[in-house]
């Protein structure tokens, strides 16, 4: 199948600092990417849907300010955590998928924030 | 978008024993995948099967889909402890259908 990447893996920051974590599609071109945060011992909860090219959609109660998503190639997109609190630690997973293909998903970040 | 719902959410069995998830959804799909999500990992791809298939096998897995019940089930045979997880159904179509997670079944095998 697809290859999905996520980079980095896993990541601490401080509270305060700004983190960006990154989607790529390895063999496919990605017109649409999804991003997913996963509270521990709680299902994977959408964030937020991004087209290449244009602006991501954000499921309500996401702050996109907060979440600033990127998607300026057909195989990348960018999640930026701004001003990370601790509450924001959290696993990020993103999904991708091409035109007439089926979504294939990264295999996450771990973030904590100190 | 789609989301898909697992039943039950939790299962406890012995090793060896077979174990039997289900995913319902609502709406029209063109394909399901079914991933394992091992305690604080990432999310393991197991099976994709498209809307015009009724079964599928890997392995120690069998995937059933029944589009007019909208609903599929994973098996899988003679479990391992190893195969202790969260198993989650992603309802899906293509390009930007969206897919939202239910909770997904935890299943525990028991050494």
């Amino acid at each position: 199948g697809a290859v999905v990447s996520q980079h980095p893996s896993w990541v601490i920051c401080k509270s305060g600092t700004s983190v960006k974590i990154e989607c790529r599609s390895l063999d496919f071109q990605a017109t649409t990417m999804f991003w997913y945060r996963q509270f521990p011992k709680q299902s994977l909860m959408l964030m937020a849907t991004s087209n290449e090219g244009s602006k991501a959609t954000y499921e309500q109660g996401v702050e996109k300010d907060k979440f600033l998503i990127n998607h300026a190639s057909l195989t990348l997109s960018t999640l930026t955590v701004t001003s990370a609190h601790p509450e924001d630690s959290s696993f990020y997973i993103c999904s991708a998928t091409g035109g007439n293909t089926e979504a294939f998903f990264g295999q996450g970040t771990r973030l904590t924030v100190v | 978008s789609q989301q898909g719902e697992e039943d039950p959410q939790a299962l406890s069995i012995q090793e060896g024993e077979n174990a039997t998830m289900n995913c319902s959804y609502k709406t029209s799909i063109n394909n399901l995948q079914w991933y394992r999500q091992n305690s604080g990992r990432g999310l393991v791809h197991l099976i994709l099967i498209r809307s015009n298939e009724r079964e599928k096998h890997s392995g120690r897995l069998r995937v059933t889909l029944d589009t007019s019940k909208k609903s599929s089930s994973l098996l899988i045979t003679a479990s391992r402890a190893a195969d202790t997880a969260s198993y989650f159904c992603a309802p899906g179509g293509t390009g930007g259908f969206k897919t939202i997670f239910g909770a997904g079944t935890r299943l525990f095998v028991k050494a």
